[in-house]
């Protein structure tokens, strides 16, 4: 199956600083890539679907000004927190889609802690 | 709007015994699929088995297996022989105008 990597896998930042996380298709072009939020022992929940070469569609209730999200090329979309606080912490995953790969692929998640 | 639904938050099994985890669903659309995966602690999002809405035949991959009960919307996991390492989260989701939808998980823990 197709890779999809995500670094870093874990962060720890100071709240009010910015933290990027980068997600990467290794072996196809993730035409669409996705963002997800999971809190522990929770369902996993869409934030954003990013299109290349376009902006980010959020989805309801997601701060954009807060997650930036840039999807500049084929192979890497980067979710942007923002002037982070404690209640950012949380397990951020993204997937990617491409024809060539022909299903959404998951990253291995980057578990955000905001002290 | 499409739902998806997991009411077991969490199951156990017996090692070597079958398990089934239930998945109901409503849309509208005629058109969708149907996807598993299993979260193990380490986080990542391992996809076990994809059933589409037009598929005569219930989806098998190894020791998982779909039951696919339309009428019913339903589409419950069957793993059988279970193993300690299937010890995870498992989530069901569903394709909602290419977004994945999730069901809330159930958490399935295999005693030795």
């Amino acid at each position: 199956g197709a890779v999809v990597s995500q670094h870093p896998s874990r962060v720890i930042c100071k709240s009010g600083t910015s933290v990027k996380i980068e997600c990467r298709s290794l072996d196809f072009q993730a035409t669409t890539m996705f963002w997800y939020r999971q809190f522990p022992k929770k369902s996993l929940m869409l934030m954003a679907t990013s299109n290349e070469g376009s902006k980010a569609t959020y989805e309801q209730g997601v701060e954009k000004d807060k997650f930036l999200i840039n999807h500049a090329s084929l192979t890497l979309s980067t979710l942007t927190v923002t002037s982070a606080h404690p209640e950012d912490s949380s397990f951020y995953i993204c997937s990617a889609w491409g024809l060539e790969a022909g299903e959404q692929y998951f990253g291995p998640g980057t578990r955000l802690t905001v002290t | 709007a499409q739902k998806i639904t997991q009411t077991q938050p969490g199951m156990f099994v017996q090692e070597k015994e079958a398990v089934t985890l239930d998945c109901t669903y409503d849309t509208s659309d005629p058109s969708y699929g149907l996807f598993w995966y299993k979260q193990p602690s380490s986080g990542e999002m391992i996809f076990l088995i994809y059933q589409g809405s037009y598929d005569q035949q219930n989806a098998t991959e190894g020791r998982y297996s779909l039951n696919f009960q339309k009428a019913r919307k339903s589409a419950n996991l069957v793993i059988s022989a279970s193993q300690l390492g299937d010890s995870a989260m498992y989530f069901c989701a569903m394709t909602q105008g290419g977004k994945l939808i999730f069901g809330q998980g159930t958490e399935l823990s295999v005693k030795p």
